[in-house]
């Protein structure tokens, strides 16, 4: 069985400040490890996903997460956040083969002026 | 690319109906169709599981004589809700990817349902 832990269902940074969102994970298996966002009233987007290949990913809008085994966490950072950064946020694990993902609860990331 | 399309995007019925979903991958054709279930400010939860011309595969506690799964085409996955009652009120999103779990699942906006 897999799943995420998000830490924090809400995490609010000044405009340009840097923003971290963490993620954990647990998996009987080496994971697939997805970022979505969900922008109000929208459907989820990729942010980035790890598949086993560079530890340091690097995704849309800025956004970049590392995958650290030892810690079983893909935490996701960018550098300065921007208002239109503000929504929900998902980090997912699968498995492989033909699983679906197992999503944490989200953190709300509020950027504050 | 990768464009998901639902329909519709709200449904409202009576305690009893049925209910209609319909999930398109638009500019793909998708092996693997991913229905998923969201309640309000929580996280979304796997139902269920379809590969084109196969049956849905569903996760322990979804009822599959409920929760109705089509996968007739590699473009078109259809759920449908019978006898809807209140609780199945939800935000139902579907999802689509070329080979399932590894790659990318394309996400639709979503359909909310709200059963009276």
């Amino acid at each position: 069985a897999q799943s995420v832990t998000q830490l924090g269902s809400h995490v609010s940074v000044s405009e340009g400040a840097l923003v971290l969102l963490r993620c954990n994970y647990s998996s009987s298996v080496p994971p697939y490890l997805f970022w979505y966002v969900q922008y109000p009233n929208q459907g989820l987007q990729l942010l980035l996903k790890y598949t086993s290949a560079a530890t340091l990913v690097k995704g849309i809008n800025g956004f970049e997460a590392e995958f650290k085994k030892s810690e079983t966490s893909f935490h996701l950072t960018k550098p300065s956040a921007h208002m239109s950064d503000a929504a929900e946020y998902f980090c997912a694990v699968s498995e492989g083969g033909a699983d679906g993902l197992t999503f944490g609860k989200g953190t709300h990331l509020i950027i504050q002026p | 690319g990768a464009v998901v399309s639902q329909h519709p995007s709200r449904v409202i019925c009576k305690s009893g109906t049925s209910v209609k979903i319909e999930c398109r991958s638009l500019d793909f054709q998708a092996t693997t169709m991913f229905w998923y279930r969201q309640f309000p400010k929580q996280s979304l939860m796997l139902m269920a599981t379809s590969n084109e011309g196969s049956k849905a595969t569903y996760e322990q506690g979804v009822e599959k004589d409920k929760f109705l799964i089509n996968h007739a085409s590699l473009t078109l996955s259809t759920l449908t809700v019978t006898s809807a009652h209140p609780e199945d009120s939800s935000f139902y999103i579907c999802s689509a990817s070329l080979a399932g779990g590894t790659d990318t699942q394309y996400f639709g906006p979503g359909t909310r349902l709200t059963v009276l």
